[in-house]
């Protein structure tokens, strides 16, 4: 079975420093990893995915994230936030057999002037 | 291009009473999904739909029935709701039947509560 950790439930930060979120996951098979972003009241929407290849993937709105597969880990992060970055942030996991992905509990970021 | 809709937004019920929510895409897509989404919990998978005709069970799917009405529309029926039904519930689309690798586009949600 696949499970994935968010280790940080809250991350607070200023606005224009960097941040990182981290994600854990385990499996048995080879994985696809995603991270999504939740705005207020809005549903989720794809920041970006590790699908094979490079293992430094770049998102939307300048973040990226890194696939560690000796620490099964895929950190997300962004050199410097804007107040718009303010948010609930997902990390999922999947893999060539299913069909529905595995979500973590949740980052909020919560970018402060 | 409305992508993935759904309605109600909100709704509030009785312990017993049943509804419906519905959901659309406008994208052809072939799978479907519902979610529930409770704090501290994520997203959890309660049935998808991998083609119009089929649907599965997901993580969390008692109480809950679906119907893949045609390739647009995916309903999701709450027989005799109860109060730890509540949550707000998100429906999802994705391009193909299967792999996972699919990137999965999100409705606005329907926010639930049983009283």
């Amino acid at each position: 079975a696949q499970s994935v950790t968010q280790l940080d439930s809250q991350v607070p930060v200023f606005e224009e420093a960097p941040v990182e979120l981290r994600c854990n996951y385990s499996s048995s098979v080879s994985v696809y990893l995603f991270w999504y972003v939740q705005y207020p009241n809005q549903g989720l929407q794809l920041l970006l995915k590790y699908l094979s290849g490079s293992t430094l993937v770049k998102g939307i709105n300048g973040f990226e994230a890194e696939f560690n597969k000796s620490q099964t880990s895929f950190h997300l992060r962004k050199p410097s936030v804007h107040i718009s970055d303010t948010a609930e942030y997902f990390c999922a996991v999947s893999d060539p057999g299913r069909r529905a992905l595995t979500f973590g509990s949740g980052t909020r970021l919560q970018v402060q002037p | 291009n409305a992508g993935v809709t759904q309605t109600p937004k909100f709704q509030v019920l009785k312990t017993g009473q049943s509804m419906t929510l519905q959901c659309a895409q406008d994208m052809n897509h072939n799978s479907m999904y519902w979610y529930r989404q409770d704090p501290g919990m994520g997203l959890r998978l309660i049935y998808y739909s991998a083609s119009e005709g089929t649907t599965d069970k997901g993580e969390v799917p008692n109480g809950y029935n679906v119907s893949r009405l045609n390739k647009r529309e995916f309903s999701l029926r709450l027989e005799s709701a109860a109060p730890s039904q509540t949550s707000v519930y998100f429906c999802a689309s994705s391009e193909t039947g299967g792999g996972g690798a699919d990137t999965q586009y999100f409705g606005p949600g329907t926010r639930l509560t049983v009283l």
